[in-house]
């Protein structure tokens, strides 16, 4: 059974340009969280999602940056017009139901913005 | 607002020694606890969780007991190995929050023959 898969693993990016982060999560899940872990931080909880909706996105920023879960596919995380303070790594989780306490991560994508 | 203080690393150990990273949190209702392990390079592990007071969490010789009247969930392992070598987060979820986990900073392990 796969676990999580996050890619690309490692992205760099020029301030200006768009990321796009992708999440395929373990079969049979259909709830996807993104967390973001800056340098020497914890990780911080951005969005939660389900097929096709977003269900809290309390811990995005309020601009540049978007998610989706669609039908079908991956999620993804989308940055818009990328600056320095986006170098992080951001991790993808999954699980079978809402509120379910047990959250499976992916590898994590490292973003560098020169 | 609700958080999870971790002592901080690096914490260096030989082989076989006694490990322990404290873990206290603040939170408004509650939460549930959890240890994730993150091996270089790896996404996060699910290493052990607690869901209400007194419960201990274990797996793979680690443990933590949930202690509400010190708000404290220490992660203990009697004997460590080399390959214990890696980054541990304490983690806390509201049960009245939905979804999101609410992380320390982490602590890194070094273990050493």
């Amino acid at each position: 059974n796969a676990g999580v898969m996050q890619n690309p693993r490692h992205l760099v990016r020029r301030r200006g340009q768009e990321a796009r982060l992708r999440c395929s999560p373990m079969k049979g899940h259909s709830h996807v969280y993104w967390y973001r872990q800056l340098p020497e931080e914890g990780l911080k909880f951005m969005v939660y999602l389900q097929k096709e909706n977003i269900i809290d996105e309390s811990g995005m920023p309020k601009e540049r940056f978007s998610a989706e879960f669609p039908k079908e596919g991956p999620s993804i995380l989308r940055i818009q017009q990328v600056v320095r303070g986006d170098s992080a790594a951001y991790f993808c989780a999954s699980s079978t139901t809402r509120g379910e306490e047990t959250q499976y991560f992916g590898p994590g994508t490292r973003l560098l913005v020169l | 607002g609700d958080s999870v203080t971790q002592m901080e690393g690096p914490v260096t150990l030989s082989e076989e020694a006694f490990l322990t990273i404290n873990c206290t949190y603040t939170a408004t209702g509650y939460p549930s606890l959890f240890w994730y392990v993150q091996y270089p390079g790896e996404g996060l592990q699910l290493l052990l969780k607690a869901t209400k007071a007194d419960d201990k969490g274990s797996n793979k010789g680690f443990e933590a007991t949930y202690r509400k009247e010190t708000t404290s969930f220490h992660l203990e392992k009697g004997s460590v190995q080399v390959s214990d070598s890696a980054v541990y987060f304490c983690a806390l979820r509201l049960s009245n929050s939905g979804y999101a986990l609410n992380f320390g900073k982490g602590t890194s392990l070094l273990v050493t023959p």
